[in-house]
């Protein structure tokens, strides 16, 4: 399967910004979804693991969710400060483990 | 403060051989999956394989198994990426990356990444 994501968006300071991954097979439910922060010359940084769960030190303006009637995840960042200006990966993975990157959707505060 | 630490960039020539390695501080080494993920422009990110450094158990992804060999010395708690015969399509970034503890499907932190240049 894949994960299709938005290429970019774009939204002002202090507004809140949705960013979708949309499964092409299979549903969203069966296999957990990860997102992933990625800011230039720097390593991914997760945000969100099983769907919706914060890792520690990522701040509670980000938020994971699925919506199986558009078989589709979720990130939502709330109350955008210019330094979330990144691309965002959401990440899941087949029957056989084997993982399916989206193709990032590159952030933009303007 | 868990840590994953790689090595610095490299430039090869096609054919040539390459090993490429991840440190793990912080933490007990053997008690984490580390993955090796692959970014390119065209591709994007992409799973490799992973290791348990318990006991070098390896699975890899079927795009990159036979290519690639991913292995692990828990004595140094380093993992290693090697390829025996590098192709100019394996010019990439390259990150190692441990997997969270609820699942092999899911990191919690990664190494800064290592560039490897293969060109004539």
């Amino acid at each position: 399967f894949m994960l299709t994501q938005p290429h970019s968006v774009s939204e002002s300071p202090g507004r809140t910004v949705t960013i979708s991954c949309t499964r092409s097979s299979g549903s969203i439910a069966s296999n957990y979804v990860q997102w992933y922060q990625q800011r230039p010359g720097s390593a991914p940084t997760p945000m969100i693991y099983e769907d919706s769960q914060r890792p520690s030190g990522v701040p509670d303006r980000f938020s994971g969710s699925i919506d199986s009637s558009s078989n589709s995840a979720s990130l939502t960042i709330s109350g955008l400060k210019t330094e979330d200006e990144a691309d965002y990966y959401c990440q899941s993975y087949d029957f056989s483990n084997s993982w399916v990157f989206g193709g990032g959707t590159k952030l933009t505060v303007l | 403060e868990v840590q994953l630490v790689q090595s610095g960039a490299e430039v090869k020539k096609p054919g040539e051989s390459l090993r490429i390695s991840c440190k793990g501080s912080g933490y007990s080494f053997i008690s984490s999956l580390i993955s090796w993920v692959r970014q390119t422009p065209g591709k994007g990110l992409e799973l490799m394989g992973r290791i348990d450094p318990s006991d070098s158990y390896t699975s890899y992804s079927p795009s990159f198994q036979g290519h690639v060999t991913i292995s692990a010395d828990k004595s140094t708690s380093t993992a290693y990426l090697h390829w025996g015969s590098l192709k100019a399509s394996d010019s990439a970034m390259y990150y190692c990356a441990r997997l969270r503890p609820e699942g092999d499907y899911a990191t919690d932190y990664w190494g800064q990444g290592t560039l490897v240049t293969v060109s004539s």
